[in-house]
């Protein structure tokens, strides 16, 4: 299976800050990356699929880059309804595996 | 627009059956063009893919669940199903219902809310 590992696993920033939060595979699955946002009680929502492309109806201030085994989500400056939890998720190969996750909290 | 809702019975005794639906609204499960799929969250811990299921009741599984585990497709009520059997206090967790592309390696767009199960006597 793929190992995907996020980082950090917590991370407190203030809202306009710039964030940048990192995943990384255990082999390499190309582009094959998604990126979503999670906040409690509520449905995962994608954010990126493709390592970069920007799914229909999500700000622009969300980015995503990275190819092989690291990639990255940008934020670019975070709004208070940012303030979530952030899951990557490789679909190069079954088992489908996501990253535990880093938790985005208000300074 | 398309959404999804997870429905289960909340408790479930140890060793006994799990089972979930996914209610589809919005939509027709039986699109040619989508597979419906099922995750996981235990206590604590990250998202698990479970399995996938097509309309024509094709599907692919977790290795480590695949004898535990079916999914099938109720197409007259819209309806994705997921049956665990023998069940422990590890299959614990909220199970989440979401749709994927047919083409391969797509991401899972479209999530319900998700539906908490507790494996307890």
């Amino acid at each position: 299976d793929i190992q995907m590992t996020q980082s950090p696993s917590a991370l407190a920033a203030s809202v306009g800050d710039r964030v940048t939060l990192t995943c990384r595979a255990s082999q390499s699955i190309s582009t094959f990356l998604n990126w979503y946002q999670h906040k409690p009680g509520k449905a995962p929502k994608l954010l990126i699929y493709g390592a970069y492309s920007l799914q229909s109806g999500v700000p622009s201030r969300f980015s995503g880059s990275g190819s092989g085994t690291d990639f990255t989500l940008t934020i670019s400056s975070l709004q208070p309804e940012d303030f979530a939890t952030y899951y990557c998720q490789q679909s190069d190969s079954t088992p489908y595996t996501f990253g535990q996750g880093t938790k985005l909290e208000i300074k | 627009q398309l959404q999804l809702q997870e429905s289960g019975p909340g408790l479930v005794k140890p060793s006994e059956t799990l089972s979930l639906t996914c209610s589809v609204s919005g939509g027709s499960i039986s699109s040619s063009k989508y597979y419906w799929a099922w995750m996981r969250q235990s206590p604590g811990k990250g998202l698990e893919w479970i399995g996938s299921i097509y309309y024509s009741g094709s599907t692919y599984f977790i290795p480590s669940l695949r004898s535990r585990l079916t999914m099938s497709v109720d197409t007259s009520k819209n309806q994705v199903s997921l049956r665990l059997t023998s069940v422990t206090a590890a299959d614990t967790s909220v199970y989440y219902c979401a749709r994927h592309e047919k083409i391969t390696k797509s991401p899972f767009d479209i999530w319900g809310q998700g539906t908490m199960v507790t494996v307890s006597s």
